[in-house]
């Protein structure tokens, strides 16, 4: 079964650090990779997503790093603000016969103290 | 962006009845749509991928007959819980692709479902 992993579980920052969320897929079935952010009682929201081919992608504060070899991808939220306390998710998008279907990692819990 | 609505956004319904939840897409076409569940403070699981004027295709371990899908148009994929049972007490969200922007897919704002 494809998985994609997360860590960590939780992280705890103060207003303007720069919390740092990695994720790690098992195998080359993926061809894109999307990071969610999901208030309480909320559908997940699209943050920024990346390709393989890219190894960083920047939008306003968020910037994904990529590492294709080694198969993982991180989510750094720059200068976080209270405001940014969610729960975020990192996923692959599914190539060939499970072309579209996302796999999701299992969630980082974020909270940014002002 | 792209918009994508469900409702209701919370039922509550007893053990043994049906209840149905309407995912829509606003402003684009959704020729997929997909339907997830998440229980507190876990991920999202796919349940199933809905395509327009076609059988919708489960994951593995969801039963077809208890989690009725139609998607009969591209803006409307509809989730009937059959026979409902505190167990399927959950929230679902669905989630539509959007063909005309490189295949992303937009959430709903889910629908919390509790059987009693």
């Amino acid at each position: 079964q494809q998985q994609v992993k997360q860590s960590p579980q939780s992280l705890i920052v103060q207003k303007g650090g720069i919390p740092i969320i990695n994720c790690a897929y098992e195998n080359t079935a993926f061809d894109y990779f999307p990071w969610y952010q999901q208030f309480p009682g909320k559908g997940p929201a699209l943050l920024i997503a990346i390709r393989p081919d890219v190894s960083e992608k920047k939008e306003g504060r968020f910037t994904i790093s990529f590492n294709k070899s080694a198969k993982q991808f991180s989510l750094h939220i720059m200068d976080s603000q209270p405001g940014d306390s969610a729960t975020y998710f990192c996923a692959a998008r599914g190539r060939g016969t499970s072309y579209g279907k996302l796999t999701f990692g299992q969630g980082t819990i974020l909270t940014v103290h002002p | 962006g792209a918009v994508v609505s469900q409702h209701p956004s919370w039922v509550i319904c007893k053990s043994g009845t049906s209840v149905k939840i309407e995912c829509r897409s606003l402003d684009f076409q959704a020729t997929t749509m997909f339907w997830y569940r998440q229980f507190p403070k876990q991920s999202l699981m796919l349940m199933a991928t809905s395509n327009e004027g076609s059988k919708a295709t489960y994951e593995q371990g969801v039963e077809k007959d208890k989690f009725l899908i139609n998607h009969a148009s591209l803006t409307l994929s509809t989730l009937t819980v059959t026979s409902a049972h505190p167990e399927d007490s959950s929230f679902y969200i669905c989630s539509a692709r959007d063909p005309g922007r490189v295949h992303e897919q937009y959430f709903g704002p889910g629908t919390r479902l509790t059987v009693t």
